[in-house]
């Protein structure tokens, strides 16, 4: 079984330019997270989506970030106008809906500096 | 929200068992108690979850204390390959339309001695 693809790996860019980052579930994941981890701290959750709805965005900085999910399969986490402190990786990751065997799969990771 | 506390670190002599605590005193009925623990850049993995009785699989061992507000996640044998960030986590089912939803805290840090 495949599993949640992200891309780009690394990526590098200047305070105030715009990144975008893509990701690609587990086929048949209903479910969508985006996560933020800064270095040395543990993973923090910017936005979950049901299919294509959203059900958990409180923590994204709404005025600088932004992610789509369209026809419920791919999505893609947009930073604009990128600050230092966006310094991180960000995780997708997926899970099913239900069932007590749920686990929630991640991927590699996007690398992001700021400079 | 749930929330979990973890020591920051931890050693362990190669080819020991560690035992790695966690404390989840607001935890929910229905919350799920997960591990996952973190290789150097990669992503998150999965470990083992319970919801009240103590589970086994290949990798792990997870007891859950009986009035849930705590457990410990139990290596029977720590290798080098072991050392990682490992994650204790609170599944939160909401609903069909909202799926589960998982918090994550700092983690313990292990470190294995060969």
């Amino acid at each position: 079984e495949a599993g949640v693809a992200q891309s780009p790996r690394y990526k590098i860019i200047e305070k105030r330019q715009s990144v975008a980052f893509w990701c690609n579930p587990i086929s048949g994941h209903a479910t969508l997270y985006w996560y933020q981890q800064i270095l040395g701290q543990g993973p923090k959750l910017l936005i979950q989506f049901q299919n294509n709805g959203v059900v958990d965005d409180s923590q994204l900085p709404k005025d600088r970030f932004s992610a789509e999910r369209l026809k419920g399969v791919d999505s893609t986490l947009k930073i604009q106008p990128a600050k230092l402190e966006d310094s991180a990786v960000y995780l997708c990751a997926s899970s099913f809906v239900t069932g007590s065997g749920n686990t929630i799969y991640f991927g590699e990771g996007s690398w992001l500096t700021v400079v | 929200d749930a929330k979990t506390t973890q020591p920051n670190s931890m050693e362990s002599n190669e080819e020991e068992p560690v035992h790695l605590p966690c404390n989840h005193s607001t935890i929910s009925g229905t919350d799920y108690i997960h591990w996952y623990r973190q290789l150097p850049s990669q992503g998150p993995e999965y470990v083992i979850h319970g919801l009240t009785s103590n589970v086994n699989n290949r990798m792990a061992s997870l007891a859950i204390a009986e009035d849930r507000k705590s457990s410990t996640l139990i290596l029977h044998r720590a290798t080098l390959r072991d050392a990682a960030v490992y994650y204790c986590i609170l599944r939160h089912y909401r609903t069909q339309n909202t799926g589960n939803q998982f918090y994550f805290g700092t983690g313990t840090s292990l470190t294995v001695i060969p």
